[in-house]
């Protein structure tokens, strides 16, 4: 009964140093999405998957990029870390449907940039 | 493009007491509306949600919102909390178009107080 696991659960990462987000579901979701949540700002959307193969960007997405290994499989890459990246960022998946679909959020990654 | 608002970022009642969380949005397309529960370093947690019908919707836990469509309103309430509520609730509104993307409000935080 895992749902929607994402991976490191915190990071530090310095300045200009890079690293990947991994996040992973078991309940057979077409869609998957990459948010950032910071103090008083809600969720932003960084970038979606509507299905395998397929990526499209959100609200707030430079300075990242997605891949969207298989259909269980949504990664979040940071190239160049700035400390404005600071935040904690939530992966989360929902099937499809004839109308949106509640999402099913992971525990999130609390990343710090130094 | 649509919006949420969530006029208080907290709100302090007593255990027992009735509270209402409100949260107002804009669109210009069909909406579906959600509200999201997180407790303290984990993540969100669908509560309830309106995709169509009644325009009156129910938690298993106690909470209600209605949908008022001329007031463009989706507000939370309880007649009466636990301490175990105290937690920090996100309104969110996605459309029907492909992408179905959640936007968030900024957030309540519920505190409690015995």
């Amino acid at each position: 009964n895992a749902g929607v696991t994402q991976t490191p659960k915190f990071q530090v990462l310095k300045t200009g140093q890079s690293m990947t987000l991994q996040c992973a579901q078991d309940m057979n979701h077409n869609s998957m999405y990459w948010y950032r949540q910071d103090p008083g700002m809600g969720l932003r959307l960084i970038y979606y998957s509507a299905s395998e193969g397929t990526t499209d960007k959100g609200e707030v997405p430079n300075g990242y990029n997605v891949s969207r290994l298989n259909k269980r499989e949504f990664s979040l890459r940071l190239e160049s870390a700035a400390p404005s990246q600071t935040s904690v960022y939530f992966c989360a998946s929902s099937p499809s449907g004839a109308a949106p679909q509640p999402q099913h959020f992971g525990d999130g990654t609390r990343l710090s940039i130094l | 493009a649509q919006s949420v608002t969530q006029l208080d970022s907290q709100v302090p009642v007593f255990e027992e007491a009735p509270v209402e969380l409100r949260c107002n949005y804009s669109s210009s397309v069909s909406v579906y509306l959600f509200w999201y529960v997180q407790y303290p370093n984990q993540g969100l947690q669908l509560l309830l949600k309106y995709l169509s019908g009644s325009t009156l919707v129910e938690s298993i836990n106690g909470f209600e919102a209605e949908f008022n469509k001329s007031q463009t309103s989706f507000h939370l309430r309880k007649p009466s909390v636990h301490i175990s509520d105290t937690a920090e609730y996100f309104c969110a509104v996605s459309d029907d178009t492909g992408r179905r993307a959640l936007t968030f409000g900024s957030g309540t935080r519920l505190q409690v107080q015995p």
